[in-house]
C-alpha cells in the first residue's frame, strides 16, 4: 500500500484557515485521496476524498497537487470543534472485499486555540 | 448520510469472560465490515475483514479464535472478545463501505478488570 507522511501535529487560532499537508509521494494511478478526522473518544468521520480535481464539501476543501504526490486539507475557518487528528489515506475504490480496508497512519493532532 | 452504529459504547467484563460488540449499518447495505483496534495515543489497526456469509479474513497477528467475528446478515456483524484478559482493554471500532465511502461506528470501549 502506497503510504503517506504527515506533521504530527499542528495549531491553528479559531477562525482562521488551515492548511494541512500530506506527502504521497508513491501514489499509483488508481490511488484515491481520502482525509478522515477523529475526534476524542469517537469513531473516524468522513471528511472528503479527490483523485486528481480539487474538490470541494460543506466540511473543507481537497487541493491535490499536479503531480499527485502530496495533497492539502483546507479547513477555511477553524472552530474548536475542529481540534482532531486528521488522517490522510490512500485507497482505491472498487467492490473487491479488500476495498475499504483502510490503513491509518499517525495522522495529524490539530489543536485550535480560541 | 449513511450511519454505523456500535453498540455497547462501553463495556466493562471480568478477566476471563466474553465479550460480544455488534456493528450495524443502519440505512445501507454492507457486505465487507471492518474492525479495528485503538490503544490509547495509538493510530487505528485494523484487525480483521468481515464479509457477509463468510469468514472473516484477519490481519497477521491477530487470534482468530480470540477474536471471534460473525457477519450473519447484510447490516451486522459481530466482534466476540474470548477469555478476554486486561491486555484486551482497547478502543474498537468497526467500519462499513458504503458506495464510495467507509464509514466508521462510534466505537466501544471494552475495559477488562
Amino acid at each position: 500500500d502506497a503510504k503517506t507522511t504527515q506533521p504530527n501535529s499542528m495549531e491553528s487560532n479559531e477562525e482562521e484557515p488551515v492548511h494541512l499537508p500530506c506527502n504521497h509521494s508513491t501514489i499509483s494511478g488508481t490511488d484515491y485521496i481520502h482525509w478522515y478526522r477523529q475526534l476524542p473518544s469517537q469513531g473516524p468521520e468522513y471528511v472528503i476524498h479527490g483523485l486528481t480535481s480539487n474538490v470541494n464539501n460543506r466540511m473543507a476543501s481537497l487541493a491535490i497537487a499536479e503531480d499527485r504526490k502530496s495533497s492539502t486539507l483546507i479547513l477555511h475557518r477553524a472552530t474548536l470543534r475542529d481540534a482532531a487528528v486528521y488522517y490522510c489515506i490512500l485507497r482505491v475504490h472498487g467492490y473487491g472485499g479488500s476495498q475499504g480496508n483502510l490503513i491509518f497512519g499517525k495522522g495529524t493532532k490539530l489543536s485550535v486555540k480560541p | 448520510g449513511a450511519v454505523v452504529s456500535q453498540h455497547p459504547s462501553r463495556v466493562i467484563c471480568k478477566s476471563g469472560t466474553s465479550v460480544k460488540i455488534e456493528c450495524r449499518s443502519l440505512d445501507f447495505q454492507a457486505t465487507t465490515m471492518f474492525w479495528y483496534r485503538q490503544f490509547p495515543k495509538q493510530s487505528l489497526m485494523l484487525m480483521a475483514t468481515s464479509n457477509e456469509g463468510s469468514k472473516a479474513t484477519y490481519e497477521q497477528g491477530v487470534e482468530k479464535d480470540k477474536f471471534l467475528i460473525n457477519h450473519a446478515s447484510l447490516t451486522l456483524s459481530t466482534l466476540t472478545v474470548t477469555s478476554a484478559h486486561p491486555e484486551d482493554s482497547s478502543f474498537y471500532i468497526c467500519s462499513a463501505r458504503g458506495g464510495d465511502t467507509i464509514y466508521f461506528g462510534e466505537g466501544s470501549w471494552l475495559t477488562v478488570v
